[in-house]
C-alpha cells in the first residue's frame, strides 16, 4: 500500500515562500506522475499542478507565476514551492499521485495524503 | 476553462437512504470524471473513475453514472460513515478542475 506523507512548515508570513515536501513510501516510478492540491473551506479543491518522474511539469494557469513543483527521485519525495503567498494561500496541501490509464487517456489522483494545513499570517 | 458545480450542500439524509449527489460540468467532458469522499484530518478517497468505474476496496453501495455534462454519484443506502464531503473531477482538459464539494450529513 503506497502512503504519501506531506510536511512542512504550518505557519508562513506574508510574501514569503511556502515550501512542502511530500514523502512517497514506494512505487515512486515513472509508472506515476506526482501532484498538489489544496482545500481551502470556502472554494473547495483547487489543483495546482504536478511533476512527471522526468521532471516535466503542468501547473495550473492560475498559479503557474509562483509555483515550481520538483522532484527528487533518490529521496521518494517531490516538492512545492509557492512563492509571495498572501492570506488567501491558507489552505490544506495535498499531494497525490497521479494514475494515466493508457488507453483510453483517462486519469485520478489516488492515493492522497492526508494533508498539512498552512497559514499565511503575519 | 471547465467549472464544475455540484449539488447544494449541506445535504442531509437518513441512515438508510438512498443518496444521489449530481455534478455538472460547463462543457462536454465526455466520462472524464472522477469522484471522491473526504473527511477532515484524512487523506480524500477515490471513490469513481471515468465516471461510472469503482475503485477496488470500495464499497458496492457507491456507484457512478453520467456522460457529457451531467454525473451522479449515488449511494445506495446511506451508512453512517459515509458522512464526509464529496467532490467531483473533471480531466478531460488542463485545467483540471474540482466541484465545490457537498457535505452529506445525517438527518
Amino acid at each position: 500500500q503506497v502512503l504519501l506523507q506531506e510536511s512542512g512548515p504550518g505557519l508562513v508570513r506574508p510574501s514569503e515562500t511556502l515550501s512542502l515536501t511530500c514523502t512517497v513510501s514506494s512505487e515512486f516510478n515513472n509508472n506515476y506522475y506526482w501532484g498538489w492540491i489544496r482545500q481551502t473551506p470556502g472554494t473547495g479543491l483547487e489543483w495546482i499542478g504536478y511533476v512527471f518522474y522526468n521532471g516535466d511539469t503542468n501547473y495550473n494557469p492560475s498559479l503557474k507565476s509562483r509555483v515550481t513543483i520538483s522532484l527528487d527521485t533518490s529521496k521518494n519525495q517531490f516538492y512545492l514551492s509557492l512563492k509571495s503567498v498572501t492570506s488567501a494561500d491558507t489552505a490544506t496541501y495535498h499531494c497525490a499521485r497521479g494514475v494515466t490509464e493508457i488507453a483510453t487517456s483517462q486519469s485520478w489522483f489516488d492515493p492522497w495524503g492526508q494533508g498539512i494545513l498552512v497559514t499565511v499570517s503575519s | 476553462d471547465i467549472q464544475m458545480t455540484q449539488s447544494q450542500s449541506p445535504l442531509s439524509a437518513s441512515v438508510g437512504d438512498r443518496v444521489s449527489i449530481t455534478c455538472r460540468a460547463s462543457e462536454n467532458i465526455d466520462t472524464y470524471l472522477n469522484w471522491y469522499q473526504h473527511k477532515p484530518g484524512k487523506a480524500p478517497k477515490l471513490l469513481i473513475y471515468a465516471a461510472s468505474n469503482l475503485q477496488s476496496g470500495v464499497p458496492s453501495r457507491f456507484s457512478g453514472s453520467g456522460s457529457g455534462t451531467e454525473f451522479t454519484l449515488t449511494i445506495s443506502s446511506l451508512q453512517p460513515e459515509d458522512i464526509a464531503t464529496y467532490s467531483c473531477q473533471q480531466i478531460y482538459s488542463s485545467p483540471q478542475s474540482f466541484g465545490q464539494g457537498t457535505k452529506l450529513d445525517i438527518k
